[in-house]
């Protein structure tokens, strides 16, 4: 079956502090993983994409098939940071989604 | 270019009623998805709609059924509601099935039943 554990509800930190939040998945085919970011009053929207290997605000994510996991870092956090993050896992035919249960971010100034 | 709308924002109906959702693809993208969110947990695949025809179904019961029309907008309907079926309901698009692209997501409608 497929899953996606995000092991930490919150997570807070202060600014410039570096940020990890940790995504683990478990599926037996060719996994497609993302990031999904929710900011305050506003509608979740896609972060990164472990296809595309690029850095979105300062984030970067490694896809780590032997760990299973898609870690979310930053080396510096920034207040604007703070909102709830959503790894998920794109299985079978037409990119469905499945999602962890999501972790909040809190930077603290 | 327009971003995906969902209708109503707000909806409370009590058990056993039906509830139909509403949502608008953004324009350009012919593939539909519907997601449950439950408070505090992430949002779980109800189904998906390509060029009017399901495709692909998660862990539903039947009495969760949907439509999508020719100009790619879709509906979710709730027949028998449950207590358990208050949440928020997200609607998503994509340019199309085959191509992986990005889901940009609606604001969501919450339902409450009571």
């Amino acid at each position: 079956a497929q899953r996606v554990t995000q092991p930490e509800k919150l997570l807070s930190v202060f600014k410039g502090a570096p940020v990890e939040l940790k995504c683990n998945y478990s599926y037996s085919g060719s996994p497609e993983l993302f990031w999904y970011v929710q900011y305050s009053r506003q509608r979740l929207q896609l972060l990164l994409r472990h296809i595309s290997r690029e850095s979105i605000k300062g984030f970067t994510a490694d896809l780590n098939k032997g760990e299973t996991s898609f870690h979310l870092k930053k080396p510096f956090a920034q207040e604007e940071d703070s909102a709830m993050y959503y790894c998920a896992l794109s299985v079978a035919y037409g990119n469905k989604l499945v999602f962890g249960a999501g972790t909040i971010l809190r930077v603290k100034s | 270019e327009t971003g995906v709308t969902q209708s109503p924002t707000h909806l409370i109906k009590t058990r056993g009623q039906q509830v139909t959702l509403r949502c608008s693809s953004q324009s350009g993208h012919n593939t539909v998805s519907w997601y449950q969110q439950a408070l505090g947990q992430g949002p779980q695949f109800i189904f998906q709609y390509y060029r009017e025809e399901e495709n692909g179904r998660g862990n539903f019961p039947p009495r969760f059924s949907g439509l999508q029309f020719p100009n790619y907008s879709s509906e979710l309907n709730v027949n028998a509601l449950e207590l358990d079926d208050s949440a928020l309901y997200l609607c998503a698009s994509t340019r199309d099935r085959d191509l992986r692209d990005e889901q940009f997501f609606g604001p969501g409608t919450r339902l409450t039943v009571l």
